[in-house]
């Protein structure tokens, strides 16, 4: 059973960077049939999507945060990370990995159907 | 950039159909999906590919996509499936969230 465990500093000071990974473990992450990425919650607010990267690099942003986030992937130790740099109090938030199912002929799809447990980050000096 | 919109609150009785909608321009022409959220919990997806449920999904949630309307149905709710939903659709290389609607079973 596929099982995804953010991990990374819970505080992080204003304008520095945030860094979170992403252990993939019971399934390799090597795999063109899977993205995987990153999700975000404000305290009582909604989903956003930042970014997704396919085992090969191939990376997908969130125009709104693509100036501050990278996504990358380490194959050799099945993970996958977040950079968000220049971070303020609204990147205060819970912060989720998932693995993504893609494809389709006529249609695209893309939808997330294992998630971690998800980890907060709070940004305050 | 592309938009999905959802209600806030949907209020349903124990038993009775829920219907929870998600607005996008020819949303129709895409597919949408949609996930459970509990308090504390990380979402869980119930819909996939507009109408498709993944194994251990009750069959008391259905799905639909036509036009600009993706539909969330939940036939004879329960108190368990009293939660937060969201759609999710991808366009131009982007995935898009709905806002979320609060389902509340009284």
């Amino acid at each position: 059973q596929l099982h995804l465990q953010e991990s990374g500093p819970g505080l992080v000071k204003p304008s520095e960077i945030l860094s979170l990974t992403c252990t993939v473990s019971g399934g390799p992450i090597s795999s063109s049939s899977y993205y995987w990425g990153w999700i975000r919650q404000p305290p009582g607010k909604g989903l956003e999507w930042i970014g997704s990267v396919l085992y090969s690099g191939t990376t997908y942003y969130n125009p709104s945060l693509k100036s501050r986030a990278t996504v990358s992937v380490d194959t050799s130790k099945n993970q996958f990370s977040l950079r968000l740099n220049s971070v303020t109090a609204a990147d205060t938030a819970v912060y989720y990995c998932a693995r993504a199912c893609h494809g389709g002929n006529n249609y695209y799809y893309y939808y997330m159907d294992v998630w971690g447990k998800g980890t907060t980050v709070t940004v305050s000096s | 950039s592309y938009e999905l919109t959802q209600s806030p609150s949907v209020s349903v009785s124990p038993g009775q159909t829920a219907s929870i909608t998600c607005s996008g321009d020819k949303l129709g022409d895409k597919y949408a999906c949609w996930y459970q959220q509990k308090p504390g919990q990380s979402p869980v997806v119930v819909i996939y590919q507009d109408n498709k449920r993944p194994s251990g999904i009750p069959g008391r949630f259905s799905g639909s996509n036509s036009g600009n309307t993706a539909t969330l149905t939940i036939s004879g709710t329960q108190a368990v499936d009293e939660a937060d939903y969201y759609c999710q659709a991808w366009d131009s290389s982007t995935v898009v969230f709905g806002g979320g609607t609060r389902l509340t079973v009284l």
